[in-house]
């Protein structure tokens, strides 16, 4: 089993709908959680960096993180087409990059 | 300010060859991570250099392989291709070796037949 599992999707979702991507993980030593934004032919771009339970929003975007459930989302509100993409979580134990493990990626295609 | 670029973006080998790829981090990021990307293990490290020094590795075989210059851009190698290292080979830099502060280039596309 891995240490990180991705809801493996694809998702579609109409224009303006609320979408929820989501990843459970095993190692509890994992401290710090991130989310990352992959268009085709790109290379991921990081979207959202935290640390430890609790929420963060930044925009249309809010993650949370629930240590005790070993489980963490990613919120995207009044989505859009331009949100359509692959996103990936990812955690480590400690900020160093090198650590990190990273889910297998969700597709999301928003239609217009 | 330029990002991080790769090249080649696309390159096709066959098993038994060696190739080489190329980073030219973000100006002024010291650190350079290489991370392989399939669709059936994900995104996984690879290593991590440091003014020139390799400070972390992932678990890949001795085939692999990487170096940094004094002007922070990188290279990795792999030798005696395999069909399983087909992939898309990814670079990232950052000022440190910070899993938020990184920013990864668009990739290098390696298709062994």
């Amino acid at each position: 089993q891995k240490e990180v599992e991705q809801d493996p999707g694809p998702l579609s979702v109409p224009e303006g709908a609320i979408v929820s991507l989501n990843c459970t993980y095993s190692n509890s030593a994992f401290q710090y959680f991130m989310w990352y934004r992959q268009y085709s032919r790109k290379g991921p771009e990081l979207l959202m960096y935290t640390y430890s339970s609790g929420n963060k929003e930044d925009g249309r975007f809010t993650a949370q993180v629930d240590k005790s459930s070993k489980y963490i989302s990613l919120f995207i509100r009044d989505s859009q087409p331009s949100d359509s993409a692959t996103y990936l979580c990812a955690m480590s134990p400690n900020t160093n990059a090198g650590k990190s493990t990273f889910g297998d990626g969700t597709t999301l295609t928003v239609k217009p | 300010k330029a990002g991080v670029t790769q090249t080649p973006r696309y390159l096709i080998k066959t098993r038994g060859q060696q190739v080489t790829l190329s980073c030219s981090p973000i100006s002024g990021h010291r650190s350079v991570s290489w991370y392989q990307q399939t669709p059936g293990q994900g995104l996984q490290f690879l290593f991590e250099y440091f003014s020139e020094t390799q400070r972390n590795k992932g678990n890949f075989p001795g085939r692999f392989s990487g170096r940094q210059f004094s002007n922070s851009r990188s290279e990795m190698n792999v030798s005696t291709l395999e069909l399983g290292d087909s992939a898309l080979y990814l670079c990232a830099s950052s000022l440190r070796d910070i899993a938020g502060e990184q920013f990864f280039g668009p990739g290098t596309r390696l298709t062994v037949l």
